[in-house]
């Protein structure tokens, strides 16, 4: 079954420091792929997408993301930390335009000051 | 501004009882979902619908009920058959690029 892996459960990281949030997917075609943040009592909102093109997508807030076939991964990052990035960060994909989007079990970042 | 909105943000239920969450969006979109979030587990599909007057079970769909009767809403009923209802309910909507579009959340206690 296709299927969603986000490595780690719980990241911590310093203010100003780099944020590296892991996802892989499992699947030999490559889904069309999400990242969402998730403040506390909140919804999701969309970070950034990758569907087709250029594999490194810019999103909202400072963060990015690289699609990379050879490592079915796509991996978030941010440069440098603040303390309102303190959230949890949910990776999606689906495997067909229109179809359900399948979540990873999430990452807690929490940034220290 | 166009989005989804969900209510109640807080509702509490006795045990043996059914409870609705309202969904309501003006995006347009085709397609709305049910999640639900318990802490550590991420998001699971309840339930979906792609176009009005239907809907799918998605994979905790047990004790759950909903309805599609206009393209703006999607009503969820957990209904007393649910054994465990206390959680976080998510309403999302999306048009056919698959992107979902989130409401702020439901949650529901039971006492």
């Amino acid at each position: 079954a296709q299927s969603v892996t986000q490595l780690g459960s719980h990241v911590s990281v310093s203010e100003g420091a780099l944020v590296l949030l892991r996802c892989n997917y499992s699947s030999s075609v490559p889904p069309y792929l999400f990242w969402y943040v998730q403040y506390p009592n909140q919804g999701l909102q969309l970070l950034l997408k990758y569907t087709t093109g250029a594999t490194l997508v810019k999103g909202i807030n400072g963060f990015e993301a690289e699609f990379k076939k050879s490592e079915t991964s796509f991996h978030l990052t941010k440069p440098s930390a603040h303390m309102s990035d303190a959230a949890e960060y949910f990776c999606a994909a689906s495997w067909t335009s229109g179809s359900r989007l399948t979540f990873g079990e999430g990452t807690q970042l929490t940034v220290n000051p | 501004d166009g989005g989804i909105t969900q209510s109640p943000k807080y509702l509490f239920r006795k045990e043996g009882q059914n409870v609705t969450l309202s969904c309501e969006q003006n995006l347009n979109h085709d397609a709305m979902y049910w999640y639900r979030q318990d802490p550590g587990q991420g998001l699971r599909l309840i339930y979906y619908s792609q176009i009005v007057n239907d809907f799918q079970k998605g994979d905790i769909a047990e004790g759950y009920s909903v309805s599609r009767e206009k393209k703006e809403s999607f009503p969820l009923t957990v209904t007393s058959a649910q054994k465990n209802p206390t959680a976080f309910y998510l309403c999302a909507s999306s048009q056919i690029t698959g992107e979902l579009f989130f409401g702020e959340g439901s949650r529901l206690t039971v006492l």
